[in-house]
């Protein structure tokens, strides 16, 4: 069955250090990846995506995640952390079937100590 | 570029009303509209996936009937939450893709918190 999994559900960082949010999936092919941060109260802003092509995708906001085909996984990356990043991060999965839908993960919701 | 926008952003009825909630993709024509349901601090969960000018597709467990999704025109999607009842409350989310690109984005509108008394 296709899935996503972020195994945190909660992070805290302080401001300044590196930032990795972890994502797991499941999927019958190499699936399309996406991550997302959502604000209280608000909507899902698109961070970055992959398709195809290189690894390492490079996002808005000093973002970046890195697609690893052998263990399944498109971590989210920050090398330094901003109190403004504190929110809530989904990792999506989007099918590749023409479908067009996304299985979506439990989000991990990030703390920026100051 | 890539703005969905949903109308109205919050809403409280009575139980036993309908509420309807809009979807517009502003600078791009969506060919496929997603509505989402999210809990408090939960994921999202797609509701239905909504094609301009066809009937939507619902996923497994959610009432057709209950929840009109209506694709008028490829900038507006509608969705009607019928005789609504204080289970129904929740956090809406609508997504668009563009058509004719590389349509596997879902860009999201800012979301319609509706509380049912």
């Amino acid at each position: 069955a296709q899935s996503v999994t972020q195994p945190d559900i909660h992070i805290t960082v302080s401001e300044g250090a590196s930032l990795e949010l972890r994502c797991n999936y499941s999927y019958g092919a190499t699936p399309y990846l996406f991550w997302y941060v959502q604000s209280p109260g608000q909507g899902l802003q698109l961070l970055l995506k992959y398709f195809s092509g290189d690894t390492l995708v490079q996002g808005i906001k000093g973002f970046e995640a890195e697609f690893k085909r052998s263990q399944s996984s498109f971590n989210l990356r920050k090398p330094s952390v901003h109190w403004s990043d504190a929110a809530e991060y989904f990792c999506a999965v989007g099918s590749t079937s023409g479908t067009y839908k996304y299985i979506f993960g439990t989000g991990t919701r990030l703390k920026v100590l100051a | 570029g890539a703005v969905v926008s949903q109308h109205p952003s919050r809403v409280i009825c009575k139980s036993g009303t309908s509420v309807k909630i809009e979807c517009r993709s502003l600078d791009f024509q969506a060919t496929t509209m997603f509505w989402y349901r999210q809990f408090p601090k939960k994921s999202l969960m797609l509701m239905a996936t909504s094609n301009e000018g066809s009937k939507a597709t619902y996923e497994q467990g959610v009432e057709k009937d209950k929840f009109l999704i209506n694709h008028a025109s490829l900038t507006l999607s509608t969705l009607t939450v019928t005789s609504a009842h204080p289970e129904d409350s929740s956090f809406y989310i609508c997504s668009a893709r563009i058509a004719g690109g590389m349509g596997e984005t879902q860009y999201f509108g800012p979301g319609t918190r509706l509380l049912v008394l």
